[in-house]
C-alpha cells in the first residue's frame, strides 16, 4: 500500500535561518506531489507542485522554493526565513487523472521566531 | 477555471442531530467531488468521493453526500452528529479537463455540542 512521511512533526526556526521539510511517498510511482501552506487552521495554499523528477511549478512569489531530486521525494526549502513563513505545511501526492484524489501527509508546523 | 465555495466558515450543531455541511462549485464539464476531513494539527483525510454513478456517495465515519448536477452542489452529510465529528471540513472539486488539480474550498468548521 502506499503511505506518505512527512517530517518533521514540529519545527521551530529563528528568523533568517534556512528551512528544508521533506516529503517521501511510497508504494507507487510517478506521483503528482504538492506542497500546501495552511494558515491559522484554515484554507489551504497551494505552493508548488511537481509531476515529475526535476519539474517545479510555483504557484506563488514567496521566499520558498522546492525540489524533486527523486520519483518519491518533495523538498520544501528556504535560505532565510521570514516570521511570515510560520504556518502548518503539508505535502500531498496524487495519481493521474485523480480518480483517487489528494493523499496528505500529517503535516508540520513549522514557527519562526 | 473551476472553484468550489463552502458558505458556512462554521456549523455549530448538537449531538445526535443532523448536520449539514454545504459545497457548491464551480467546473466546464463534468466534475470530480470529494470531501476532506482536518483534525487539530494533522493532514486532511479522505472521507468520499464522487466520480460517476450514484448522485448519493456513502464515505467514511457514517458520512455522505449527494452530487446535486442542477444546483453544483455537493453537500456533506451525517443523520447523527457525534462530538468526535468536530473539525474542519474541505470539499475539493476537480474539472474532467483539469488535468491533475484539484481546487479546494476554504473549509468550515463544524462543532458538534454535547
Amino acid at each position: 500500500s502506499q503511505t506518505i512521511h512527512q517530517w518533521p512533526a514540529t519545527l521551530v526556526q529563528p528568523v533568517g535561518s534556512p528551512l528544508s521539510l521533506e516529503c517521501t511517498v511510497e508504494g507507487t510511482s510517478n506521483p503528482n506531489l504538492y506542497w500546501y501552506r495552511q494558515a491559522a487552521g484554515r484554507g489551504l495554499q497551494l505552493l508548488f507542485y511537481s509531476v515529475g523528477i526535476g519539474q517545479i511549478s510555483s504557484e506563488v512569489p514567496q521566499n520558498l522554493s522546492a525540489s524533486r531530486p527523486q520519483d518519491r521525494q518533495f523538498i520544501l526549502s528556504s535560505k532565510k526565513l521570514l516570521l511570515s513563513d510560520s504556518g502548518f505545511y503539508l505535502c500531498a501526492w496524487s495519481l493521474g487523472q485523480l480518480r483517487t484524489g489528494y493523499t496528505f501527509g500529517s503535516g508540520t508546523r513549522l514557527t519562526v521566531v | 477555471a473551476q472553484s468550489v465555495a463552502q458558505p458556512e466558515d462554521q456549523v455549530n450543531v448538537a449531538e445526535g442531530n443532523p448536520l449539514t455541511v454545504k459545497c457548491t462549485y464551480s467546473v466546464s464539464g463534468n466534475p470530480y467531488l470529494f470531501w476532506y476531513v482536518q483534525y487539530p494539527n494533522r493532514g486532511l483525510q479522505f472521507l468520499l468521493k464522487y466520480i460517476t454513478g450514484d448522485n448519493l456517495v456513502k464515505g467514511s465515519y457514517g458520512f455522505e453526500a449527494e452530487f446535486n448536477k442542477s444546483q453544483t452542489s455537493f453537500h456533506l452529510k451525517k443523520p447523527s452528529a457525534l462530538v468526535s465529528d468536530s473539525a474542519l471540513y474541505f470539499c475539493a472539486v476537480r474539472a474532467n479537463n483539469a488535468g491533475n488539480m484539484l481546487t479546494f474550498g476554504g473549509g468550515t468548521r463544524l462543532m458538534v455540542k454535547p
